[in-house]
């Protein structure tokens, strides 16, 4: 079946520190990929999506993520964490008309 | 734009007890779906629909039905509660065309069964 991994589900940084949160999905071509952010005691809000044939693709507040065919990766990142990106945040495939999450990675900001 | 609408926002029910959730989006999508939210587990599909008169079951369907009459609305009845069911519940929807359209979600509706 298609899924997706999100390896870490708690990830902690330092403000203003590099933001690295990992997705690998199982091999399928192509892949329909998805970050969402949820914040606490709200709904998901969409990050960004992957656009085909697009390596780097730049997502709102600043977030973007690299594409790697030959690790099967989706990984997110932002180069400076802001205390307002204290959030859970989740990896989604879409495939045979059906989105599945990641088990999502909830990241807290250290002040 | 109202977008995607959940109602209620909070319920709460005696196990053994029948509800609805409703959804209703008014963006003419015809791709709409149900999850669930429970901690450590990101969100199960419950059940979709690609379009008025077309549902089909997700990964979790069991204790739950859906039907879609219209485009606009998608209702998921409970028929008959019961604990496993306390959760938060998302509905979502979608454009039909490119498989990267994203979905537009509701903002949940917070489920206890006691």
């Amino acid at each position: 079946a298609q899924s997706v991994t999100q390896l870490g589900s708690h990830v902690s940084v330092s403000e203003g520190a590099l933001v690295l949160l990992r997705c690998n999905y199982s091999s399928s071509v192509p892949p329909y990929l998805f970050w969402y952010v949820q914040y606490p005691n709200q709904g998901l809000q969409l990050l960004l999506k992957y656009t085909t044939g697009a390596t780097l693709v730049k997502g709102i507040n600043g977030f973007e993520a690299e594409f790697k065919k030959s690790e099967t990766s989706f990984h997110l990142t932002k180069p400076s964490a802001h205390m307002s990106d204290a959030a859970e945040y989740f990896c989604v495939r879409f495939g045979n008309e059906k989105l599945t999450f990641g088990t999502g990675t909830r990241l807290t900001i250290i002040p | 734009n109202a977008g995607v609408t959940q109602t209620p926002k909070f319920q709460v029910l005696k196990t053994g007890q029948s509800m609805t959730l409703q959804c209703a989006q008014d963006m003419n999508h015809e791709y709409m779906s149900w999850y669930r939210q429970d901690p450590g587990m990101g969100l199960r599909l419950i059940h979709y629909s690609v379009g008025a008169g077309i549902t089909d079951q997700g990964e979790v369907p069991n204790g739950y039905n859906v039907s879609r009459s219209t485009t606009e609305d998608f209702p998921l009845r409970l028929l008959s509660a019961a604990p496993s069911q306390t959760s938060v519940y998302f509905c979502g929807s979608r454009a039909p065309r490119g498989d990267n359209s994203p979905l537009h979600f509701g903002n949940g509706t917070r489920l206890t069964v006691t």
